[in-house]
């Protein structure tokens, strides 16, 4: 089993593009989340999905949006790219609510 | 601010000795969650602690929590190099009809060999 994989692993934007990452996960999980990290600071969560075709709001939603066509997929999409939104993005799924995350390896964006 | 704050930021020790992180939280949880990154990687899942269990091992690894005080501590016994990492912990709040793990911003392990 692969678990959560990301794609892509790098991405240098400029100021005003938009960029799609995919989440992908093997493990038939219902529940996927979107967390950014950046430097000094704990993940903070982005949107999450408790099934395919619903999503949520997190902590720090604005200026993003997802969708969850797919059980297995989960795409987070920057419609207009800025500086601020410049993090490494970490995918995860659990298989119950409360449970561990399963994390992927991250997406490194740079928005200049 | 951080539900989740850990303390020490940063902990520098030697290989064979013990390393301890303690965390500290503000509200009810369900549970509470401890992670390892590793430089560059994705967060590892390493042990999970129920709000109404005290203590939990996982091989070299001891979780404990005391919801009186609102804290956690993790201790990693006989450290190894491949240990240096940093460490997270995560408290799990009910959030309508899923579950919220709120991080705290971790602390850097080093073990020098």
């Amino acid at each position: 089993n692969a678990g959560v994989t990301q794609t892509p692993k790098f991405r240098v934007l400029k100021t005003g593009q938009s960029m799609t990452l995919l989440c992908a996960q093997d493990m038939n999980h219902e529940y996927m989340y979107w967390y950014r990290q950046d430097p000094g600071m704990g993940l903070r969560l982005i949107h999450y999905s408790v099934g395919e075709g619903t999503t949520a709001k997190g902590e720090v939603p604005d200026g993003y949006n997802v969708s969850r066509l797919k059980k297995q997929n989960f795409l987070l999409g920057l419609e207009s790219a800025a500086p601020s939104q410049t993090s490494v993005y970490f995918c995860a799924s659990s298989g119950l609510a409360g449970a561990a995350r399963w994390f992927g390896p991250g997406t490194r964006l740079t928005v200049t | 601010s951080q539900q989740g704050e850990e303390d020490p930021q940063a902990l520098s020790i030697q290989e064979g000795e013990n390393a301890t992180m303690n965390c500290s939280y503000k509200t009810s949880i369900n549970n509470l969650q401890w992670y390892r990154q590793n430089s560059g990687r994705g967060l590892v899942h390493l042990i999970l602690i129920r709000s109404n269990e005290r203590e939990k091992h996982s091989g070299r690894l001891r979780v404990t929590l005391d919801t009186s005080k609102k804290s956690s501590s993790l201790l990693i016994t006989a450290s190894r190099a491949a240990d240096t990492a940093s460490y997270f912990c995560a408290t799990d709040l009910r959030m309508d009809s899923s579950y919220k793990l709120i991080f705290g911003s971790g602390t850097r392990l080093l073990v020098r060999p």
